[in-house]
């Protein structure tokens, strides 16, 4: 089982569309969860941290329910430069904290 | 502007060949990391670096080797000994202590073993 777990999508949605996506970690002294964004061949870049209490930045939402052991990622009114993977990420317990990338999961929004 | 530079982005091999990916930050960062993504799987973990003239072994780093002689700089060797070299690698970097949960990447070299 992956530590880090994503539906790779495609998640196929038109513009204005309110998306959702989910991740579950195996890992349960994680401690802190991230979600990053990649572009088609490009760098993975941090979106936003995922906090206990929920945090929301304009447009995404983001949640963690750790006794289900998943992340989740809501994007309103989805605009065509959303398109791009995003990646979740878990901070794995233990003597070095190191980041789990999860495969990420592929938004495409279309016109 | 800060950043982290990653030379070269492409670059292509014959079996048999070491080759070294090269990284440099001016972020005066103390950490420093090397991960290879292949298609459909997360980022793994090659070597990463707390501190200069330290590093240790990711998940991963059979086949590959590190140097860390300067704060700036954390070149990657893939040696001929790498089963499957050909994917993308990213360097990243970031600060110690909490500031370790944000990775600033550089934009990747793309090897490809012909």
């Amino acid at each position: 089982r992956k530590e880090v777990e994503q539906d790779p999508g495609p998640f196929n949605v038109p513009e204005g569309a309110t998306v959702a996506f989910n991740c579950t970690y195996s890992n349960s002294a994680s401690q802190s969860f991230f979600w990053y964004r990649q572009d088609c061949r490009k760098e993975p870049k941090l979106l936003m941290s995922v906090y206990s209490s929920g945090n929301e930045d304009g447009r995404f939402t983001a949640q963690l329910n750790r006794a289900s052991q998943y992340i989740s990622l809501l994007i309103r009114d989805s605009k065509l430069s959303d398109s791009a993977t995003y990646l979740c990420v878990a901070k794995g317990g233990g003597g070095y904290n190191k980041l789990i990338f999860g495969a990420g999961t592929r938004l495409a929004v279309h016109p | 502007d800060g950043g982290i530079t990653q030379s070269p982005k492409y670059l292509f091999r014959k079996e048999g060949q070491n080759v070294t990916l090269s990284c440099e930050q001016n972020l005066n960062h103390d950490a420093m990391y090397w991960y290879r993504q292949d298609p459909g799987q997360g980022l793994r973990l090659i070597y990463y670096s707390q501190i200069v003239n330290d590093f240790q072994k990711g998940d991963i780093a059979e086949g590959y080797s590190v140097s860390r002689e300067k704060k700036e700089s954390f070149p990657l060797t893939v040696t001929s000994a790498q089963k499957n070299p050909t994917a993308f690698y990213l360097c990243a970097s970031s600060l110690q202590g909490s500031g370790a949960n944000v990775l600033t990447f550089g934009a990747g070299s793309r090897l490809t073993v012909l």
